[in-house]
């Protein structure tokens, strides 16, 4: 299954957008890409997935590149408590549950 | 909607010792994964069950087992606990044994240290 790349830090201005951008060049038809964050000391949230359509819902908007080798996650209107490391997954029937983390980009939104 | 809870929050054990986590899955979820997370990583598979059997491993030796019962909770054990097993250990779960397009939903972990 595909890996991601992304950076490894940003920083956002608070009630900015922040776009966090994922490399999934190597990606199959059949995978979806999964985005979470974790906030220090707790468990990985689930914000959003999608396969080849762009995806919003009540956290945030997902675009994926019509090529597929690339998404970004954007999160329309940060605040203080979006400062998460946010983790881009590539997910497909052969993964099942075996996500593959890898280190994140560690954002933090500044007051 | 009752989500993933992991028992307990942190546990203290000296190296060699067993230790056993627990996890109760969210409502409705009958696969569970259990992931290792040291500190300033991500977190990495351990492994997964479905119907009560194990049916997914990462790179982790025979020392980690786990159990899956009947109403879909799941332990994880640990026997001869080293140093390097100090970590936050994250159990999810997810619907309809683990089709790719189910989200996985997280507990809070169990932060254990052996000392």
């Amino acid at each position: 299954d595909a890996k991601t790349t992304q950076p490894p830090s940003m920083d956002c201005a608070e009630g900015r957008a922040a776009n966090l951008p994922c490399n999934h060049s190597t990606i199959s038809g059949n995978e979806y890409v999964y985005w979470y964050r974790q906030i220090h000391s707790q468990g990985p949230q689930y914000i959003i997935h999608g396969l080849k359509n762009n995806e919003t819902n009540e956290m945030a908007s997902l675009i994926i590149t019509e090529d597929r080798k690339s998404s970004t996650l954007i999160l329309p209107h940060a605040t203080l408590r979006d400062t998460a490391v946010y983790y881009c997954i590539v997910r497909g029937p052969n993964t099942g549950n075996q996500f593959y983390f890898g280190t994140g980009t560690s954002l933090t939104v500044i007051p | 909607e009752t989500g993933v809870t992991q028992s307990p929050t942190h546990l203290i054990k000296t190296r060699g010792q067993q230790v056993t986590l627990r996890c109760s899955s969210q409502s409705g979820h009958n696969t569970v994964s259990w992931y290792q997370q040291a500190l300033g990583q991500g977190p990495q598979f351990i492994f997964q069950y479905y119907r009560e059997e194990e049916n997914g491993r990462g790179n982790f030796p025979p020392r980690f087992s786990g159990l899956q019962f009947p109403n879909y909770s799941s332990e994880l054990n640990v026997n001869a606990l080293e140093l390097d097993d100090s970590a936050l250990y994250l159990c999810a779960s997810s619907l309809v044994g683990g089709q790719y397009n189910s989200p996985l939903h997280f507990g809070n972990g169990t932060r254990l240290t052996v000392t």
